[in-house]
């Protein structure tokens, strides 16, 4: 099984950083690395998928990197509404996904 | 607009079982794979189960495999889990996911349901 990690587990950031959360996968992935965000008590939100493609809605201040083991998440400008916690997931295998730990970004 | 309605959680007691539905709307729901994924409170995301848009194929999680089935009824636009032998370690809320391409089997999710919660305790 693919295990995968995420770096850091607690990121503390202002209004207006540029942040960075990196994914790490044991075997290569190619680009089949998604993200997603959530909010408390809130269903997980499609950010990026095939590492680096935007999804539907999502601001361009989000951006995603990374091909094989390691991947990143970057968004420009942080907002208010962008704490939260976010999750990678790998999709390299027959409908079988793993999720990251995931990295809780919160108010400095 | 792609709709996912979950239902069927509650409480249970160990060693007891539950059926989860989920009800799908706004898409062809026999062209996409669907999945289950489930959060333990305080946790992080964790995939459950999955199932190919025709019902040929199915994978599951070695903490559920022989404990829960996925199914499907195309017909009904719906998606099924059926939970037998529950623990405690099963306690979650339980999200159905879309795949995001019609006819892929390996794939993100851009759809997910509200979420249902399964406690199980005595």
């Amino acid at each position: 099984d693919i295990q995968m990690t995420q770096s850091p587990s607690t990121l503390s950031a202002s209004v207006g950083d540029t942040i960075t959360i990196t994914c790490r996968a044991s075997q290569s992935l190619s680009s089949w690395l998604a993200w997603y965000q959530q909010k408390p008590d809130k269903a997980p939100k499609l950010l990026m998928y095939k590492a680096s493609d935007l999804a539907s809605g999502v601001p361009s201040r989000f951006s995603g990197s990374g091909s094989g083991t390691e991947f990143t998440l970057t968004i420009s400008s942080l907002q208010p509404e962008d704490f939260a916690t976010y999750y990678c997931q790998e999709y390299n295998s027959h409908l079988r996904v793993t999720f990251g730990p995931g990295t809780k970004v919160d108010l400095k | 607009e792609v709709q996912l309605v979950e239902s069927g959680g509650g409480l249970v007691q160990p060693g007891g079982s539950l059926r989860l539905s989920c009800e799908a709307s706004g898409f062809t729901f026999s062209a996409h794979a669907m999945s289950w994924v489930r959060q333990a409170p305080g946790k992080g995301l964790e995939w459950v189960s999955a199932i190919s848009a025709r019902d040929e194929s199915t994978d599951y999680a070695d903490s559920v495999k022989g404990r829960f089935t996925i199914s499907r009824d195309n017909s009904k636009n719906t998606l099924y889990l059926q939970m037998n032998s529950l623990r405690a370690e099963d306690t979650a809320i339980y999200y159905c996911a879309r795949d995001l391409y019609a006819g892929n089997e390996n794939d993100c999710f851009d759809s997910w349901g509200q979420g249902t919660l399964i406690t199980v305790s005595s």
